[in-house]
C-alpha cells in the first residue's frame, strides 16, 4: 500500500497560472519535504515542514509556496508558474534520524 | 560540508553482465548511506541502505558496503536484467538527521 500519496500524477498547467500539487502520507512523521526534479538529475530541495515549522531552502524560489494544514497532508502552491518550473515534483517524508525518505510516486507538471 | 559523488553514466550493459556503481561521500561523523532507484516516470524508491561502517545492505540481487576507510559505498549487482534499466542516486544523512544529500544520479541502461 502507498504510503505518501502524490495528486494528481500528471498536472498541466497555463504559464501564470495557479497551480496546487498535494501530498499525503499514511506513516504519521513529523517531517514532509518537497523536491523539484529535471531530466533525471538529483532532486533539488524546496522545503521541508518539521510538524508544522517551515523551513525553506535559500535558493528557492518565491514563486513556490507551500502548507501543511495537518501531519498527514502537505500542499505545494507555485504562484505563477513559467515554462522553467515543468518538472516532477517529489514529495517525501521520514521518521528516524538515521532512515532514508519514503517518497511518493511524484507529480509530472507542464507548463503551457 | 556533505557530499555525494557518483561515477557518470550513462552506463550500458547486457544483460547478466555484472554491475558496479561507483559511489564516494565526504560527510562528517558516521553518516548512514543509501542507495535509491528511481524507474522512467515514477519516484524515488529506497534499493538499500546501510548506517554504519561494513555494513552491508542487500535487495533485489543488489549490494553494497559500507566502507568508512575509502569513504565508499558502491553498488554491485552479479547478473543485470533489462528490468534494472534505471537512474539509481546514492545519498547520504547525516548521524544528526537533517537533510538527504544525493549524488548525482547514474542513469543505467540493460540490453537484451
Amino acid at each position: 500500500d502507498a504510503m505518501v500519496i502524490q495528486n494528481p500524477r500528471y498536472q498541466v498547467t497555463q504559464f501564470g497560472k495557479p497551480v496546487t500539487l498535494s501530498c499525503s502520507q499514511t506513516l504519521n512523521h513529523n517531517v514532509m519535504y518537497w523536491y523539484q526534479q529535471k531530466s533525471s538529475q538529483a532532486p533539488k530541495l524546496l522545503f521541508h515542514y518539521y510538524d508544522k515549522d517551515f523551513n525553506n531552502e535559500a535558493d528557492t524560489p518565491d514563486n513556490f509556496q507551500s502548507r501543511r494544514p495537518n501531519t498527514s497532508f502537505c500542499f505545494l502552491d507555485i504562484r505563477s508558474p513559467g515554462l522553467g518550473d515543468a518538472a516532477m515534483y517529489l514529495c517525501a517524508t521520514t521518521g528516524l534520524t538515521n532512515y532514508g525518505y519514503t517518497f511518493g510516486s511524484g507529480t509530472r507538471l507542464t507548463v503551457v | 560540508g556533505n557530499s555525494v559523488t557518483q561515477m557518470e553514466g550513462p552506463v550500458t550493459l547486457s544483460e547478466e553482465a555484472f554491475l558496479t556503481i561507483n559511489c564516494t561521500y565526504t560527510a562528517t561523523g558516521y553518516p548512514s548511506l543509501f542507495w535509491y532507484v528511481q524507474y522512467p516516470g515514477e519516484g524515488l524508491q529506497l534499493l538499500l541502505k546501510a548506517t554504519k561502517a561494513d555494513d552491508k545492505g542487500s535487495n533485489k540481487g543488489f549490494e553494497a558496503t559500507y566502507r568508512k576507510e575509502t569513504t565508499s559505498f558502491h553498488l554491485e549487482k552479479g547478473s543485470v536484467q533489462v528490468s534494472d534499466s534505471a537512474v539509481y542516486f546514492c545519498a547520504l544523512r547525516g548521524n544528526q538527521g537533517g537533510k538527504l544529500i544525493f549524488g548525482q544520479g547514474t542513469e543505467l541502461s540493460v540490453k537484451p
